[in-house]
């Protein structure tokens, strides 16, 4: 079985400071990774993936995520927020079936919540 | 635009009705999804669907059922058993085994 364990359920920050929003997974197959994100009373939107490749991961909104395979991690980043930034951010689990092929079921977790201050 | 739509937006259920939840959409995706949201929970798989006339359980399916009749559509049931259904349902969709999902802007069900 997987889970997904986002270490920080809130966190605050001053606009254009640097922000991490960790994420650790456990897994006993290899995975592929995701992170979401949520603005209030909508649906989720993906902001970048790990599939296989580089483990750095650039997506949009100039967030990045580094895999870490070694510490089943993949943490969260971007150097310089913005009030925008503001909403909830969700890391995702995958399995890899034999060949690659993802099965398509995803295991979250909890959120991060993060408050961008002026 | 192709995407997926969720709907009502709002929906409000009395004690001991059965309430249906619409997902559809035009992405021509054959896997669908529906997940469950609780505040601090994140989000957890109800049932999933990966062709038209076959799904199957999720994580927390009691109280819930579905149909896949066609490939645009995978409404969710939330039934009188049931015991706890106010939450919001979020509907996603992806190529078939694929990432990433597409998700809908979802429902916020509440009781009575």
């Amino acid at each position: 079985a997987q889970s997904v364990t986002q270490l920080d359920s809130q966190v605050p920050v001053f606009e254009e400071a640097p922000v991490e929003l960790r994420c650790n997974y456990s897994s006993s197959v290899s995975v592929y990774l995701f992170w979401y994100v949520q603005y209030p009373n909508q649906g989720l939107q993906l902001l970048l993936k790990y599939l296989s490749g580089s483990t750095l991961v650039k997506g949009i909104n100039g967030f990045e995520a580094e895999f870490n395979k070694s510490q089943t991690s993949f943490h969260l980043r971007k150097p310089s927020v913005h009030i925008s930034d503001t909403a909830e951010y969700f890391c995702a689990v995958s399995d890899q079936h034999a060949g690659g092929t993802s099965y398509g079921k995803l295991t979250f977790g909890q959120g991060t919540i993060l408050t961008v201050h002026p | 635009d192709g995407g997926i739509t969720q709907s009502p937006k709002y929906l409000f259920r009395k004690e001991g009705q059965n309430v249906t939840l619409s997902c559809e959409q035009n992405l021509n995706h054959d896997a669908m999804y529906w997940y469950r949201q609780d505040p601090g929970q994140g989000l957890r798989l109800i049932y999933y669907s990966q062709i038209v006339n076959d799904f199957q359980k999720g994580d927390i399916a009691e109280g819930y059922s579905v149909s896949r009749e066609k490939k645009e559509s995978f409404p969710l049931t939330v039934t009188s058993a049931q015991k706890n259904p106010t939450a919001f349902y979020l509907c996603a969709s992806s190529e078939t085994g694929g990432q990433p999902q597409h998700f809908g802007d979802g429902t916020r069900l509440s009781i009575l």
